[in-house]
């Protein structure tokens, strides 16, 4: 049973410009939730996918988008890069059917803004 | 908007010891649910264990139980028999039912289990 992946482990960027992070959820979940984890805090909800759609979103820019795939694969773009946008982003998967909804992690992708 | 509090930034016991880790949090909500998630240096968010807010029975997964109290709003966590891997980062969650806006962490606890 495959659980949630990521990908790239790593990425390094600079200011201003864009980057994509990837997301495969665990097999039977249909429900994708992106956090963004700065170093020695919480993670922060930053959107929900569910149906190919945005179903709920925290407290972030318009930066940050979006996209879940008929597969239930999801993509987080963030545009114009900006140091305070270095951290471990998270993915979460869950299914939408249980009242539940317990979420589970993948590994999370590392992104360093110079 | 929930808010969930962590107070103890860090804690270190010894191995085999009993340790409490404390977690408070607000909502006006009354269905919800409160979770513990252990991330170790790998930083893979694990998840320890779940309450269901409608239920009174603290929640158990074998060393590992939860004190809920929901007139106080509080959700600690018991580690039993501490191990050398329960070494970890551990965050208290809250989650509406649904779960459509997402989990809301805490700050976290660095949980040291010294040998």
């Amino acid at each position: 049973d495959a659980g949630v992946t990521q990908s790239p482990t790593h990425l390094i960027k600079t200011r201003g410009q864009q980057v994509t992070l990837r997301c495969s959820p665990k097999s039977g979940h249909d429900t994708v939730s992106w956090y963004q984890q700065a170093l020695g805090q919480g993670p922060q909800f930053i959107f929900q996918y569910y149906e190919e759609e945005e179903r709920q979103r925290g407290n972030f820019p318009d930066r940050f988008s979006g996209h879940q795939f008929p597969n239930y694969s999801s993509e987080l773009n963030v545009n114009a890069l900006l140091l305070g946008d270095s951290a471990l982003y998270l993915c979460a998967s869950s299914l939408a059917l249980l009242a539940t909804d317990t979420q589970y992690f993948g590994p999370g992708t590392r992104l360093t803004v110079l | 908007a929930q808010t969930v509090t962590q107070s103890q930034p860090e804690m270190s016991v010894q191995e085999a010891e009993t340790v409490t880790l404390s977690c408070t949090y607000d909502t006006s909500e009354n269905n919800y649910y409160l979770f513990w998630y252990k991330q170790p240096p790998s930083r893979q968010m694990i998840l320890v264990i779940r309450q269901e807010a409608y239920k009174q029975q603290n929640a158990t997964e074998n060393r590992f139980s939860v004190n809920f109290q929901k007139a106080a709003k509080s959700f600690s966590l018991k580690i039993s028999d501490s191990q050398l891997g329960d070494t970890a980062m551990y965050f208290c969650a809250f989650m509406n039912r649904g779960g459509a806006d997402g989990l809301t962490f805490g700050k976290g606890t660095h949980l040291i289990i010294q040998p």
